[in-house]
């Protein structure tokens, strides 16, 4: 069955520090990963895409195919990530993790 | 209004009622999606159309019951609900079926549902 894990309900750093969101996807093909980012009293909305190779607000999501995971690191944690991050892999069948709720303490 | 718009933003309704959710993009997108946001599950995909036809229906109770008039406007419809169908009710859009162009998922603000 496909199945994306984010094994971390809660994440909480210090300002500056840096951050790791992890995410683990169980697919029998090669399914295209996004991460989303849902603000306080706002949206779900599109952080990045894993085919564009970008980064995103400090972040960037490194594919490791061998050990199917798809985590999100920024290197300087602001206070203004706080939020909820949602991996979703897709596959004609777009899955979303059960989201990690990042802290970043001042 | 850009992006997807859904209304109402807030709904309180009865065991009894009938009520009927809305969602609209102006995107051009083809695909359309609502899902279900609980306090302590993740996303739940509930129904999923491609160019205004339904193409999933994932084991939704029907009490639920989804009207796609065309690619623009979405529409779910609500009767008989019980307490536990007090939800976020999200609604989404992508240019493709399933983003499959890879430019992923545009989300409304979801309407928040609280059954008594």
């Amino acid at each position: 069955a496909q199945r994306v894990t984010q094994p971390e309900k809660l994440l909480s750093v210090f300002k500056g520090a840096p951050v790791e969101l992890k995410c683990n996807y169980s697919y029998s093909g090669s399914p295209e990963l996004f991460w989303y980012v849902q603000y306080s009293r706002q949206r779900l909305q599109l952080l990045l895409r894993h085919i564009s190779r970008e980064s995103i607000k400090g972040f960037t999501a490194d594919l490791n195919k061998g050990e199917t995971s798809f985590h999100l690191k920024k290197p300087f944690a602001q206070e203004e990530d706080s939020a909820m991050y949602y991996c979703a892999p897709s596959d004609n069948d777009m899955r979303f993790g059960a989201g990690t709720r990042l802290t970043v303490k001042p | 209004e850009t992006g997807v718009t859904q209304t109402p933003r807030h709904l309180v309704m009865g065991m009894t009622n009938k009520k009927s959710l809305k969602c609209e993009q102006h995107l051009g997108h083809n695909a359309m999606y609502w899902y279900k946001q609980s306090a302590k599950k993740p996303l739940e995909l509930m129904f999923v159309y491609n160019f205004k036809e339904q193409t999933e229906n994932n084991s939704v109770p029907s009490r639920f019951s989804p009207e796609c008039p065309n690619s623009s406007h979405l529409f779910l419809h609500l009767h008989t609900l019980q307490p536990e169908d007090s939800a976020l009710y999200l609604c989404a859009s992508s240019q493709e079926f399933y983003a499959s162009n890879n430019y992923g998922y545009t989300f409304g603000s979801g309407t928040r549902l609280t059954v008594v």
